[in-house]
């Protein structure tokens, strides 16, 4: 089973509206770490933000925001206002331990494109 | 957020060569660093997990005389490609773990990624 599935290739958003992308996870470690990184055509993985499996509050940095929904075990990540520059791949990722030791469990991707 | 070094960003080398990537956390001490290839379009693969002073731990199905991984202090981690052949070539990338420990947070940053071409 797919520990981190994002079922989205690709988004359109119209600029400054908000977007949200699908992120559900699968793991049995009760402590576990939620994270969303941004990665533009240059490559480089950008940390957008990050939701610990035992935080009571949403995650928020600036305009991005994390709908974490334990029970239903998704993370979305919500960009609101969104702009040009957030056209990129996103990509959701989970920290739990596995075969003893901690590892991090990356998505497939969603492209985003913010169209003018 | 923390800032993590990757060296060099694009390499060209003939097949059979050894190339050397770098990847250093820059304002924070790592005793964790990880090395990822992706291929176009897809995923980041989890190569292997460097310790600080030991052995690093390989992923299954990546072979550990292909990708020499060093990791000899607290702020560097190399991987070394062995006798590069073009089905090595891909992009590679280094992320350093920053605990913070009163926070409870472990955030793994990402250096900007090495293109590796073999020909």
């Amino acid at each position: 089973a797919q520990k981190i599935t994002q079922t989205q290739p690709g988004m359109f958003v119209q600029e400054k509206e908000a977007v949200t992308l699908d992120c559900t996870y699968d793991t049995s470690d009760p402590s576990y770490g939620l994270f969303w990184y941004k990665q533009p055509s240059s490559g480089e993985m950008i940390f957008l933000i990050y939701q610990g499996s035992y935080d009571q509050q949403n995650a928020t940095e600036g305009r991005y925001s994390l709908n974490f929904q334990k029970a239903r075990k998704s993370a979305n990540l919500v960009i609101s206002a969104s702009q040009l520059g957030d056209s990129a791949m996103y990509f959701c990722a989970m920290r739990d331990t596995s075969g003893g030791y901690q590892k991090v469990t990356f998505g497939t991707g969603t492209k985003l494109q913010v169209i003018p | 957020g923390a800032v993590v070094s990757q060296h060099p960003s694009w390499v060209i080398c003939k097949s059979g060569t050894s190339v050397k990537i770098e990847c250093r956390s820059l304002d924070f001490q790592a005793t964790t660093m990880f090395w990822y290839r992706q291929f176009p379009k897809q995923s980041l693969m989890l190569m292997a997990t460097s310790n600080e002073g030991s052995k690093a731990t390989y992923e299954q199905g990546v072979e550990k005389d292909k990708f020499l991984i060093n990791h000899a202090s607290l702020t560097l981690s190399t991987l070394t490609v062995t006798s590069a052949h073009p089905e090595d070539s891909s992009f590679y990338i280094c992320s350093a773990r920053e605990i913070l420990a009163l926070l409870a947070k472990n955030i793994q940053y990402f250096g900007a990624g090495t293109r590796l071409s073999v020909l």
